[in-house]
Order: C-alpha cells, then structure tokens, then sequence
C-alpha cells in the first residue's frame, strides 16, 4: 500500500522559514518524480515545485522560485520543501503527491500539513 | 492559481446522475493536454479519480466517468451514492504558464 506521511507543519512569522518532510513507503520511491502542492484555505489546489527521480530535474511555481528548495533523499525514501521568507499568501494546507515520470497526472497524495504564516 | 473553473456545487439525490464542468482555455485543455480528475474528503489524501480524460484507476467504481471536448471536459458520477459527497477537482497541464494547474473545485452534496 502506497503511503506518503508529511510531517513539519506548523505556524510561522512572516519572513520566518519552515521545512515540511514526506517519508514514502509501498512503492519505488527512486522511481516517481514527486511534487509538493498546496491549497489555501476556500480555494483550489495549486503546484508548488516538482524534483525528479534521480534529484536533478527541478522546477518551481513562480510564486515560489528563489524561496522554496525542494530535495530529496532515496535513501531514505523520503522527500522535503525548505521554505524561506514566508509570506501570508504561502498559508495553506501542503502536500506531497508523485508523478509518474511522463504523465502529468498525481497519482498518490500525502494527509497534508498546514503551514500558517500570520505574526 | 485555479485556472480551470468548475460549478462551486453541485447537489442530487441518491441513485441521480450529477456532472460537473471544467472550463479551461487554448494554453491547457484545449491545446490537447489530458484532463484528470481528483476527489478529496476534507482532512483526507486526495485521490485520483480519473486520469488520462477517462481512464479510471483499478479500485474506483464504474459509476465515475469522464470526457473531454474542446476547451472543456466533464465528470459524471452516474447513480450517485452518499459516500460520494466530497469535494472535486479537476486537473491539466497549462503551456502558457508551464504549470499544472487545478480547477476551483466542486462540492457534491448528496440530498
């Protein structure tokens, strides 16, 4: 069974920084391109950044790009968004999902974590 | 940035066929890339239910189907059942923007 399980969350002051963590299991992690998005409160989802298999293919939303750095470590099977100079509008609920590489679809979603961002 | 829209709600009672509308534009559906669909229960994972524009992940029933026309493509839930009151998004790949982008969502309500 595929399982992705965020953890990291939390409430932030404006400029502040956060880092959320995703630890997969069920399936081939160092086979998908896995991706972080977000989804503010009353509206609908929005792709945050995107890390391919082997780490090097990266690409960020512009909202994000120069703030947001995401990684990854197959060893661990695990996946991570360092977030810098937070901003109100980065307040949301954040999830990790894969990405079969080639398709542009999600096929797997985490629980999510709230990152807010509020002095 | 929802850049596909969709009804906000959409209601029926148990056993009705609803559908719901997702309007895109000439940089995303309309360009030919595939439209996917997603259901998500607040506080849950969401999850994939339909990719490909109508292709159905083992595990989802048959009562979920989808289609693409255009500028636009639609999700039906024929036989609707109270399980299925959740919110709904749909999904395409913008060349404009070079994102993914998602629909504003619709919430079905099971009368």
């Amino acid at each position: 069974e595929v399982q992705l399980v965020q953890s990291g969350g939390g409430l932030v002051k404006p400029g502040g920084s956060l880092k959320l963590s995703c630890a997969a299991s069920g399936f081939t992690f160092s086979d998908y391109t896995m991706n972080w998005v977000r989804q503010a409160p009353g509206k609908g989802p929005e792709w945050v950044s995107s890390i391919g298999s082997g780490g090097i293919y990266i690409y960020y939303a512009e909202s994000v790009k120069g703030r947001f750095t995401i990684s990854r470590d197959n060893a661990k099977n695990s996946l991570y968004l360092q977030m810098n100079s937070l901003r109100a509008e980065d307040t949301a609920v954040y999830y990790c999902a894969t990405r079969r590489t080639g398709s542009d679809n999600f096929d797997y979603w985490g629980q999510g974590t709230l990152v807010t961002v509020s002095s | 940035h929802s850049v596909l829209t969709q009804p906000p709600s959409v209601s029926g009672a148990p056993g009705q066929r609803v559908t719901i509308s997702c309007s895109g534009s000439t940089s995303n559906i309309g360009t030919g890339f595939d439209v996917h669909w997603y259901q998500h229960l607040p506080g849950t994972a969401p999850k994939l239910l339909i990719y490909g524009n109508n292709i159905r992940p083992s595990g989802v029933p048959d009562r979920f189907s989808a289609s693409k026309s255009a500028t636009s493509a639609s999700l039906a839930i024929i036989g609707l059942q109270a399980e299925d009151e959740a919110d709904y998004y749909c999904q395409s790949y913008d060349s404009s923007l070079s994102d993914y982008v998602f629909g504003t969502g619709t919430k079905v309500t099971v009368l």
